[in-house]
């Protein structure tokens, strides 16, 4: 089956736009997961779904980050007036449920270069 | 706090050589662990992954992980490295809360002719 997509695969914008990233999971997984990659910080956690709600949004690095889950599937992450700090790739990662046993399946990412 | 630390950034390995990369782990209970590899380009492939029992975890590509707790470890080993395996490998912990990982920073492997 298909595995877990992202769109865009690269995004290029200017200091100060808007820009939403998309994650569509693996159908049928109830746990979704965003985290970010990026030179300085490495490979970080960001926010959790589990369904459409968001238990643990303890990575969102400022207020300029929210993200929102419909239907229990797709996935939004919007960065409000982006700096260039956050140039970094976007990754969304899915597993089945919230299970510690279970692998979290990754897309291909998002790089966002911010000028 | 869950913290993994991977020493090694770069190792440069003759391909058909052993390998070993490195990964030790901070944890207070028994550690839900993770071995991930990154192609360019590409996202995270699952190459194996241990939560009990035997302690040498078998994965994909001929890859294989020894835990040990007394020290803290969970070592990535391969014994015939090919051209192909060139790539960014991350260890990573599962955290008890909300099961998001915790990574290394990664090591990345050179494979030389």
């Amino acid at each position: 089956g298909a595995g877990v997509s992202q769109s865009p695969s690269n995004k290029v914008t200017e200091k100060g736009k808007d820009v939403e990233l998309r994650c569509d999971p693996i159908s049928g997984h109830t746990a979704l997961y965003w985290y970010r990659q990026s030179l300085g910080q490495g490979l970080e956690f960001l926010i959790y779904f589990q369904g459409n709600s968001a238990p643990d949004k303890s990575g969102l690095p400022s207020d300029r980050f929210s993200a929102e889950r419909t239907g229990g599937s797709v996935s939004t992450l919007t960065i409000q007036r982006t700096q260039q700090e956050d140039s970094a790739v976007y990754l969304c990662a899915s597993s089945p449920n919230q299970s510690r046993q279970e692998t979290q399946y990754f897309g291909p990412g998002t790089r966002l270069l911010v000028l | 706090a869950q913290s993994v630390t991977q020493p090694d950034i770069h190792i440069t390995v003759s391909e058909g050589a052993s390998l070993e990369l490195r990964c030790n782990y901070s944890y207070g209970a028994t550690p839900y662990l993770f071995w991930y590899v990154q192609s360019p380009g590409q996202g995270l492939q699952l190459l194996l992954k241990y939560f009990s029992g035997d302690t040498l975890v078998q994965g994909i590509k001929g890859f294989e992980a020894e835990f040990k707790r007394s020290q803290s470890s969970f070592n990535l080993r391969k014994p015939s490295v090919h051209w192909s395996d060139a790539a960014e490998y991350f260890c990573a912990v599962r955290d008890t809360g909300f099961q998001k990982l915790v990574f290394g920073t990664g090591t990345r492997l050179l494979v030389s002719p």
